[in-house]
């Protein structure tokens, strides 16, 4: 089973300007959750998809958002990038979301720039 | 308060050598999972092992073993026979039951196995 793919795997962007990431969930994954790492701030929680509707959110600004297509794909966007939003952003995809042990598998990150 | 506390930033073990990584967590739900991942240089987050709150039994997946101490919070990792390729991040991770799937991540250990 493939596993979880994110693109592209690297970004480099201007103050100012939007982004899209993309990711493709495991086959049957129906659950997709987005996370922020940064060297200061760690892993941060940034929003969890399940059947194309946002059912979790972390404490980001609204510049952070994200959508879920009928095949479960998932995409996140960032408008007005600042410079902070420079991080390795994770995609972790999961069954169902739901219990306690439903595991989070992970994508190879899109390494984002801002300059 | 913080959810998943790592409080050794980096670890040196002898490769053929075993190591004990250490976890903390707090949570007032009685139902919960905690979740290990590895993190190479390269980015992806690397599933390793799961431990369910109600789990009568350590959990162990070949080389990695979970020492769980419920009354302490506690949830060690334990990799025995260390391997050049074990050097990484690793995270500890907790999902309560009544949070959805947001997964809470420690600041992670930094492991380096030397030849």
């Amino acid at each position: 089973k493939a596993g979880v793919t994110q693109t592209p795997r690297y970004l480099i962007k201007t103050r100012g300007q939007q982004v899209t990431l993309s990711c493709s969930p495991i086959s049957g994954h129906r659950s997709v959750s987005w996370y922020q790492q940064t060297p200061g701030q760690g892993l941060q929680f940034l929003f969890e998809y399940f059947s194309e509707t946002q059912r979790n959110k972390g404490n980001f600004p609204g510049r952070f958002s994200g959508r879920q297509f009928s095949n479960s794909r998932s995409e996140m966007n960032v408008s007005t990038l600042e410079l902070g939003d420079s991080a390795l952003y994770l995609c972790a995809s999961s069954s169902t979301g739901r219990g306690t042990t439903d595991t989070q598998y992970f994508g190879p990150g899109t390494r984002l720039t801002v300059l | 308060a913080q959810k998943i506390t790592q409080t050794q930033p980096g670890m040196f073990v002898q490769e053929k050598e075993a190591v004990t990584l250490d976890c903390t967590y707090d949570t007032s739900d009685p139902s919960y999972g905690l979740f290990w991942y590895k993190q190479p240089s390269s980015g992806e987050m690397i599933f390793l092992i799961y431990q369910g709150s109600y789990d009568q039994q350590n959990a162990t997946e070949g080389r990695y073993s979970l020492n769980f101490q419920k009354a302490r919070k506690s949830a060690n990792l334990v990799i025995s026979a260390s391997q050049l390729g074990d050097s990484a991040m690793y995270f500890c991770a907790m999902r309560e039951s009544d949070t959805g799937n947001q997964f809470y991540f420690g600041t992670g250990t930094s492991l380096t196995v030397i030849p």
